[in-house]
């Protein structure tokens, strides 16, 4: 499998901050690289896929970024409904895995 | 529109075998492309890809779990169901379904997930 690695674990924030979350694989996965945002009790919700392609909906202050084993997501300006859990997930292969997460608090 | 909802017991024992449904619309799997996958989240943790199944019965497991899943589906009802034997407490879990397009292998549209149990 590969693995996903997200950092920090947790991030403090306040709002109107820029965000960067980072992920790397264990092993190049080209372009391949999802975004998900997970709020306390409710399902994931898909935000970003092939890298930086935004899915329908997903306001323009996230972005993403990055090729081969290390990507980034950013938020541009932290709104106070982006407090939550971020994670990656690697949608290369047939057999998908998901970082460990990243909580945005509010500092 | 595309939803999802699992259903399924609650609460299992160690060693019984888990049955999870998941009952879909607004979409077929009948229909070229489309997938359905299981994804579990154990409590204050991370996601785990599962299983997914494609319209054309193609079916992908994770390597790790692989031997312990089955997923189905029945295309008349809009259904697929996960089957998972000898259940651990370490499977304590919610366990979501979610749909996914041949070829993206991303996850857009999920279900509310399930919370399963393992206890005696």
């Amino acid at each position: 499998d590969i693995q996903m690695t997200q950092s920090p674990s947790t991030l403090s924030a306040s709002v109107g901050d820029r965000v960067t979350i980072t992920c790397r694989a264990s092993q190049s996965i080209s372009s391949w690289m999802a975004w998900y945002q997970q709020k306390p009790g409710q399902a994931p919700k898909l935000l970003i896929y092939k890298t930086s392609s935004l899915e329908s909906g997903v306001p323009s202050r996230f972005s993403g970024s990055g090729s081969g084993t290390e990507f980034t997501l950013t938020i541009s300006s932290l709104q106070p409904d982006d407090f939550a859990t971020y994670y990656c997930q690697n949608h290369e292969s047939q057999s998908w895995t998901f970082g460990q997460g990243t909580k945005v608090e509010i500092k | 529109q595309i939803t999802l909802k699992e259903s399924g017991p609650a609460l299992v024992k160690p060693t019984q075998t888990l049955t999870l449904t998941c009952t879909f619309s607004g979409f077929s799997l009948s229909t070229a492309g489309m997938g359905v996958a299981w994804i579990r989240q154990p409590p204050g943790k991370a996601l785990e890809w599962l299983a997914l199944i494609y319209w054309n019965d193609n079916k992908r497991y994770s390597p790790s779990l692989k031997s312990r899943f089955t997923i189905t589906k029945d295309t008349s009802k809009n259904q697929v169901v996960l089957t998972m034997t000898n259940m651990d407490p370490v499977d304590t879990a919610t366990y979501y379904c979610a749909h996914g397009d041949y070829g993206s292998g991303t996850f857009d549209y999920w279900g509310q997930g399930t919370l399963v149990t393992v206890s005696s």
